[in-house]
């Protein structure tokens, strides 16, 4: 079944502790990115990815770090999670031709709470 | 940069009405692309349709349909006979591609939430 996971799906954290969120698709796709959620304010992009080592801020990147060393994942790091990052958290994927963007493919989401 | 409005934050509508949701955008770009999401309660993002720039023709798919309007920077979403189904956070997103490696960031409206009423 083609599909986006992501771990933990819920978490609890203290402020200033690190964490990350990973995320994975098995469709070989090669667009990958993160957004978080927030009441209000819709879905908003913190960082993608065009393809392996190929990243990029999206529009809400403080704080946050990002990595691609393989095509089927994407982790999403909190170095030190402030309580302004609890949010719900989602991963995409889609594939990718030579510049056009293609539907995305969601995981279930992180509720993320920083104390 | 880029921008996506989507004015109706709620709407309700009693069952079997047809709705409209709005959504805006701004762009600089002469190629882009809009997307239309649907958030039900249970929580996760579904695809509904892509459109790009070039491609004005509105779209049918069953009860749905979507009128795009680059004079107005418009893609707007009708759900005809509405059903309590149809009940979700809807959101519409905008692509655009920049730089030589074509990245491609994209930007959600707000969302609009619709209440569909038996």
């Amino acid at each position: 079944e083609a599909q986006v996971t992501q771990n933990p799906r819920y978490l609890i954290t203290v402020t200033g502790k690190k964490l990350t969120v990973t995320c994975s698709q098995n469709m070989n796709h090669e667009y990958m990115s993160w957004y978080r959620q927030d009441p209000g304010l819709g879905l908003r992009q913190i960082y993608y990815s065009m393809n392996v080592e190929v990243t990029d801020k999206g529009d809400v990147p403080e704080g946050y770090k990002v990595s691609r060393k393989e095509k089927r994942n994407f982790p999403l790091i909190l170095e030190s999670p402030s309580p302004n990052q609890t949010s719900l958290y989602f991963c995409a994927s889609s594939r990718q031709g030579q510049g056009i963007p293609y539907e995305q493919y969601f995981g279930p989401g992180t509720r993320l709470t920083v104390t | 940069a880029q921008k996506v409005t989507q004015a109706q934050t709620e709407i309700s509508v009693v069952e079997k009405e047809d709705v409209t949701l709005d959504c805006v955008y701004e762009t600089r770009d002469t190629t882009y692309y809009l997307f239309w999401y649907k958030q039900p309660p249970s929580g996760e993002l579904v695809f509904l349709i892509r459109r790009n720039s070039f491609d004005e023709q509105n779209e049918i798919s069953g009860r749905y349909s979507w009128n795009f309007q680059k004079s107005t920077s418009s893609f707007n979403f009708t759900i005809t006979a509405s059903q309590v189904v149809d009940s979700a956070v809807y959101f519409c997103a905008l692509s655009e591609s920049y730089g030589s490696g074509g990245y491609q960031k994209v930007t959600f409206g707000i969302g609009t939430k619709l209440q569909v009423i038996p």
